[in-house]
């Protein structure tokens, strides 16, 4: 079965810095990964997503992710992070088994200061 | 625009009196979900339904019940509400599978007294 594992419950960066929040996963073949990020009283929005291809899947807000199959990680990143970037984001899972199934890692809470 | 619409955003019950969470929709999407996030935990799927086709995860309490009167509504019904139940209930929906995008709603908070 799949799993994923978000190893950082919370993160605090600068406005301005560069952000890496770290995911992997453990899943025998290729998965279907996805990053979310969640507002506080808001659901979960789709950063992107990376099924195939270019291993440099690019997102909205300026995020994007890289996805390492030796190291079973698929790692978010942002080069310079907004005050409005402070959030939950969770990285998740999919793959097909006797339908399809997501699995949602615990989430990292990024927190921003000035 | 809303898509994934909750009803209502907060809801109170008392401990093993029945309540009802609503989700509507305005994607005409073919899934929908129901997942239960308990704080600082991962959502968790108890179900889903592909069109009306019923799904159910085989560690959802069988305190949990969905219904799915047609393609835009999705109803949670937890008959007998424990403590352990007070969660953050999340709505989603995706166009024909789990591989697409899941659009998600703002959640219900159901606390449990």
């Amino acid at each position: 079965a799949q799993s994923v594992t978000q190893p950082d419950i919370h993160i605090t960066v600068s406005e301005g810095a560069s952000l890496e929040l770290r995911c992997n996963y453990s899943y025998g073949a290729t998965p279907y990964l996805f990053w979310y990020v969640q507002s506080p009283g808001q659901g979960l929005q789709l950063l992107l997503k990376y099924f195939s291809g270019d291993t440099l899947v690019q997102g909205i807000k300026g995020f994007e992710a890289e996805f390492k199959r030796s190291q079973s990680s698929f790692n978010l990143r942002k080069p310079s992070v907004h005050w409005s970037d402070a959030a939950e984001y969770f990285c998740a899972v999919g793959a097909y088994s006797g339908g399809f199934k997501t699995i949602f890692g615990a989430g990292t809470r990024l927190f921003v200061k000035a | 625009d809303a898509m994934v619409i909750q009803n209502p955003r907060y809801q109170v019950t008392q401990f093993g009196k029945p309540v009802t969470l609503s989700c509507s929709q305005t994607l005409n999407h073919n899934v929908m979900y129901w997942y239960q996030q308990k704080s600082s935990q991962a959502p968790k799927l108890l179900f889903h339904y592909y069109d009306k086709d019923f799904n159910n995860e085989a560690d959802t309490p069988d305190n949990f019940q969905s219904r799915r009167p047609n393609t835009s509504f999705c109803f949670l019904d937890i008959r007998s509400p424990g403590l352990g139940d007070a969660a953050m209930y999340l709505c989603a929906t995706s166009l024909t599978s789990g591989r697409d995008t899941q659009y998600f709603g703002p959640g219900t908070r159901l606390t449990v007294l």
